[in-house]
Protein backbone atom coordinates (compact mmCIF):
# COMPACT_ATOMS: atom_id res chain seq x y z
CA UNK A 1 0.00 0.00 0.00
CA UNK A 2 1.69 3.71 -1.08
CA UNK A 3 2.19 5.63 1.60
CA UNK A 4 3.62 9.74 1.26
CA UNK A 5 4.84 11.81 3.92
CA UNK A 6 5.88 15.32 3.33
CA UNK A 7 8.29 16.64 5.65
CA UNK A 8 7.96 19.30 7.35
CA UNK A 9 4.39 19.38 7.96
CA UNK A 10 5.01 23.59 8.95
CA UNK A 11 7.48 25.71 7.72
CA UNK A 12 7.91 29.65 8.56
CA UNK A 13 10.58 31.20 6.33
CA UNK A 14 11.54 34.62 5.68
CA UNK A 15 10.81 36.83 2.30
CA UNK A 16 13.58 35.99 -0.26
CA UNK A 17 14.80 32.89 1.16
CA UNK A 18 15.02 29.61 -0.75
CA UNK A 19 13.42 26.02 0.46
CA UNK A 20 12.84 22.41 0.13
CA UNK A 21 9.63 20.71 1.12
CA UNK A 22 10.12 17.15 0.99
CA UNK A 23 7.98 14.45 -0.09
CA UNK A 24 8.92 10.50 0.56
CA UNK A 25 6.90 7.50 -0.82
CA UNK A 26 7.00 3.65 -0.10
CA UNK A 27 6.21 2.28 -3.54
CA UNK A 28 8.24 2.88 -6.02
CA UNK A 29 5.98 1.52 -8.78
CA UNK A 30 4.66 4.97 -9.77
CA UNK A 31 3.42 6.54 -13.26
CA UNK A 32 3.97 10.23 -12.01
CA UNK A 33 4.58 13.03 -9.11
CA UNK A 34 2.58 16.00 -8.44
CA UNK A 35 2.98 18.91 -6.31
CA UNK A 36 -0.10 20.82 -5.47
CA UNK A 37 -0.67 24.34 -4.03
CA UNK A 38 -3.85 24.85 -1.92
CA UNK A 39 -4.59 28.40 -0.28
CA UNK A 40 -7.21 28.15 2.51
CA UNK A 41 -10.82 27.60 1.55
CA UNK A 42 -9.62 26.51 -2.25
CA UNK A 43 -9.22 23.86 -4.84
CA UNK A 44 -5.89 22.41 -5.61
CA UNK A 45 -3.43 24.12 -7.96
CA UNK A 46 -1.40 22.16 -10.29
CA UNK A 47 2.24 23.33 -9.91
CA UNK A 48 4.25 20.17 -11.70
CA UNK A 49 4.21 16.55 -12.75
CA UNK A 50 6.71 14.35 -12.65
CA UNK A 51 6.56 11.34 -15.02
CA UNK A 52 8.38 8.80 -13.87
CA UNK A 53 10.88 8.47 -16.57
CA UNK A 54 11.63 12.22 -15.69
CA UNK A 55 14.36 13.54 -12.95
CA UNK A 56 12.95 16.93 -12.77
CA UNK A 57 10.74 19.34 -13.44
CA UNK A 58 11.15 23.71 -13.60
CA UNK A 59 8.51 26.49 -13.90
CA UNK A 60 9.67 29.92 -13.23
CA UNK A 61 10.69 29.82 -9.58
CA UNK A 62 9.85 26.22 -8.78
CA UNK A 63 11.93 22.78 -9.33
CA UNK A 64 10.37 19.83 -8.35
CA UNK A 65 13.05 16.41 -8.81
CA UNK A 66 12.22 12.91 -8.63
CA UNK A 67 14.21 10.11 -7.60
CA UNK A 68 12.14 6.72 -7.78
CA UNK A 69 15.11 4.57 -6.61
CA UNK A 70 15.07 6.03 -2.96
CA UNK A 71 11.25 6.85 -3.39
CA UNK A 72 11.98 10.81 -2.58
CA UNK A 73 10.96 14.08 -4.74
CA UNK A 74 11.58 17.56 -3.57
CA UNK A 75 10.35 20.49 -4.08
CA UNK A 76 12.84 24.06 -4.76
CA UNK A 77 11.37 27.25 -4.41
CA UNK A 78 13.70 30.15 -5.36
CA UNK A 79 13.44 33.79 -3.61
CA UNK A 80 10.15 32.70 -2.01
CA UNK A 81 7.70 35.40 -1.75
CA UNK A 82 4.93 36.08 0.82
CA UNK A 83 2.25 35.18 -2.21
CA UNK A 84 3.96 31.43 -2.27
CA UNK A 85 2.54 31.31 1.28
CA UNK A 86 0.00 28.10 0.94
CA UNK A 87 -0.22 24.56 1.32
CA UNK A 88 1.81 22.48 -0.68
CA UNK A 89 0.66 18.73 -1.17
CA UNK A 90 2.78 16.28 -2.97
CA UNK A 91 0.79 13.10 -4.62
CA UNK A 92 2.25 10.01 -5.95
CA UNK A 93 0.52 8.60 -9.35
CA UNK A 94 -0.36 5.18 -10.15
CA UNK A 95 -4.61 4.63 -11.10
CA UNK A 96 -5.20 6.70 -8.71
CA UNK A 97 -3.17 9.79 -7.02
CA UNK A 98 -2.40 8.99 -3.36
CA UNK A 99 -1.51 12.29 -1.24
CA UNK A 100 0.77 13.35 1.41
CA UNK A 101 -0.82 15.50 4.83
CA UNK A 102 1.08 18.47 3.09
CA UNK A 103 3.36 21.41 4.04
CA UNK A 104 2.12 24.09 5.36
CA UNK A 105 4.42 27.28 4.37
CA UNK A 106 4.50 30.91 5.57
CA UNK A 107 6.56 33.45 4.22
CA UNK A 108 7.22 36.25 6.25
CA UNK A 109 7.24 39.97 4.72
CA UNK B 1 -13.95 28.94 -18.82
CA UNK B 2 -13.47 27.31 -15.53
CA UNK B 3 -11.77 23.76 -16.28
CA UNK B 4 -13.42 21.45 -13.29
CA UNK B 5 -16.16 23.39 -11.76
CA UNK B 6 -18.38 21.71 -9.24
CA UNK B 7 -21.67 22.88 -7.52
CA UNK B 8 -22.62 24.07 -5.13
CA UNK B 9 -18.97 25.31 -2.99
CA UNK B 10 -21.12 24.90 0.02
CA UNK B 11 -24.12 22.50 1.60
CA UNK B 12 -24.95 22.56 4.91
CA UNK B 13 -27.97 19.77 5.75
CA UNK B 14 -29.37 17.67 8.36
CA UNK B 15 -28.28 14.12 9.25
CA UNK B 16 -30.64 12.14 7.56
CA UNK B 17 -31.04 13.95 4.43
CA UNK B 18 -30.32 13.29 0.90
CA UNK B 19 -28.12 15.21 -1.43
CA UNK B 20 -26.19 15.72 -4.65
CA UNK B 21 -22.74 17.19 -5.77
CA UNK B 22 -22.60 17.62 -9.34
CA UNK B 23 -19.07 18.33 -11.55
CA UNK B 24 -18.10 18.96 -15.08
CA UNK B 25 -15.07 19.24 -16.64
CA UNK B 26 -14.38 20.63 -20.22
CA UNK B 27 -11.27 19.31 -20.61
CA UNK B 28 -12.14 16.94 -22.51
CA UNK B 29 -10.30 14.12 -20.44
CA UNK B 30 -11.82 10.50 -20.12
CA UNK B 31 -11.18 9.94 -16.18
CA UNK B 32 -12.67 11.71 -13.58
CA UNK B 33 -12.52 11.19 -9.63
CA UNK B 34 -14.04 12.15 -6.64
CA UNK B 35 -11.97 12.60 -3.37
CA UNK B 36 -12.43 13.59 0.33
CA UNK B 37 -10.50 15.85 2.42
CA UNK B 38 -11.09 15.08 6.08
CA UNK B 39 -11.16 17.92 8.94
CA UNK B 40 -7.44 17.20 9.36
CA UNK B 41 -6.64 18.41 5.53
CA UNK B 42 -5.99 14.84 4.42
CA UNK B 43 -7.32 14.07 0.57
CA UNK B 44 -8.11 10.44 -0.23
CA UNK B 45 -9.84 8.99 -3.24
CA UNK B 46 -13.29 7.77 -3.08
CA UNK B 47 -14.02 7.07 -6.56
CA UNK B 48 -12.61 6.44 -10.30
CA UNK B 49 -14.39 7.03 -13.13
CA UNK B 50 -13.08 6.15 -17.02
CA UNK B 51 -15.34 6.73 -19.99
CA UNK B 52 -18.12 6.53 -17.51
CA UNK B 53 -17.20 3.30 -16.10
CA UNK B 54 -16.27 2.82 -12.71
CA UNK B 55 -12.54 1.47 -11.72
CA UNK B 56 -11.93 2.69 -8.33
CA UNK B 57 -14.11 2.56 -5.35
CA UNK B 58 -12.38 2.93 -2.31
CA UNK B 59 -14.27 1.16 -0.10
CA UNK B 60 -16.72 4.01 0.58
CA UNK B 61 -20.09 3.24 2.65
CA UNK B 62 -22.65 2.68 -0.10
CA UNK B 63 -24.53 5.89 1.15
CA UNK B 64 -22.26 7.20 -1.51
CA UNK B 65 -23.31 6.30 -5.25
CA UNK B 66 -21.67 8.24 -8.12
CA UNK B 67 -22.93 8.38 -11.36
CA UNK B 68 -21.84 9.29 -14.50
CA UNK B 69 -24.00 10.44 -17.24
CA UNK B 70 -21.21 11.16 -19.77
CA UNK B 71 -17.34 11.37 -19.74
CA UNK B 72 -17.66 14.92 -18.99
CA UNK B 73 -20.07 14.57 -15.58
CA UNK B 74 -19.34 12.78 -12.21
CA UNK B 75 -21.83 13.47 -9.87
CA UNK B 76 -22.30 12.59 -6.38
CA UNK B 77 -24.84 11.24 -4.25
CA UNK B 78 -25.49 10.91 -0.60
CA UNK B 79 -27.86 8.90 1.49
CA UNK B 80 -28.54 9.33 5.06
CA UNK B 81 -26.09 11.79 5.60
CA UNK B 82 -24.32 11.26 8.84
CA UNK B 83 -22.13 13.93 10.84
CA UNK B 84 -19.17 11.86 9.69
CA UNK B 85 -19.49 13.29 6.18
CA UNK B 86 -18.86 16.44 6.93
CA UNK B 87 -15.90 17.16 4.66
CA UNK B 88 -14.45 19.33 1.73
CA UNK B 89 -15.28 17.16 -1.26
CA UNK B 90 -13.42 17.46 -4.56
CA UNK B 91 -13.85 16.14 -8.00
CA UNK B 92 -11.05 15.83 -9.85
CA UNK B 93 -10.40 15.05 -13.79
CA UNK B 94 -7.16 13.80 -16.07
CA UNK B 95 -7.07 13.32 -19.71
CA UNK B 96 -6.80 8.59 -18.92
CA UNK B 97 -6.15 6.77 -16.29
CA UNK B 98 -2.25 6.63 -15.25
CA UNK B 99 0.64 8.73 -16.07
CA UNK B 100 -1.40 12.33 -16.78
CA UNK B 101 -1.91 15.42 -14.86
CA UNK B 102 -4.98 15.73 -12.49
CA UNK B 103 -6.68 19.21 -12.16
CA UNK B 104 -8.82 19.95 -9.50
CA UNK B 105 -12.25 21.84 -8.65
CA UNK B 106 -12.76 24.29 -6.21
CA UNK B 107 -14.37 21.63 -3.74
CA UNK B 108 -17.63 21.31 -1.64
CA UNK B 109 -17.49 22.14 1.66
CA UNK B 110 -20.20 19.51 3.21
CA UNK B 111 -21.49 20.49 6.86
CA UNK B 112 -23.62 18.21 8.13
CA UNK B 113 -25.51 18.83 11.64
Amino acid sequence: KQEVTQIPAALSVPEGENLVLNCSFTDSAIYNLQWFRQDPGKGLTSLLLIQSSQREQTSGRLNASLDKSSGRSTLYIAASQPGDSATYLCAVGSEKLVFGKGTKLTVNP
Amino acid sequence: DTAVSQTPKYLVTQMGNDKSIKCEQNLGHDTMYWYKQDSKKFLKIMFSYNNKELIINETVPNRFSPKSPDKAHLNLHINSLELGDSAVYFCASSQRQGNTEAFFGQGTRLTVV
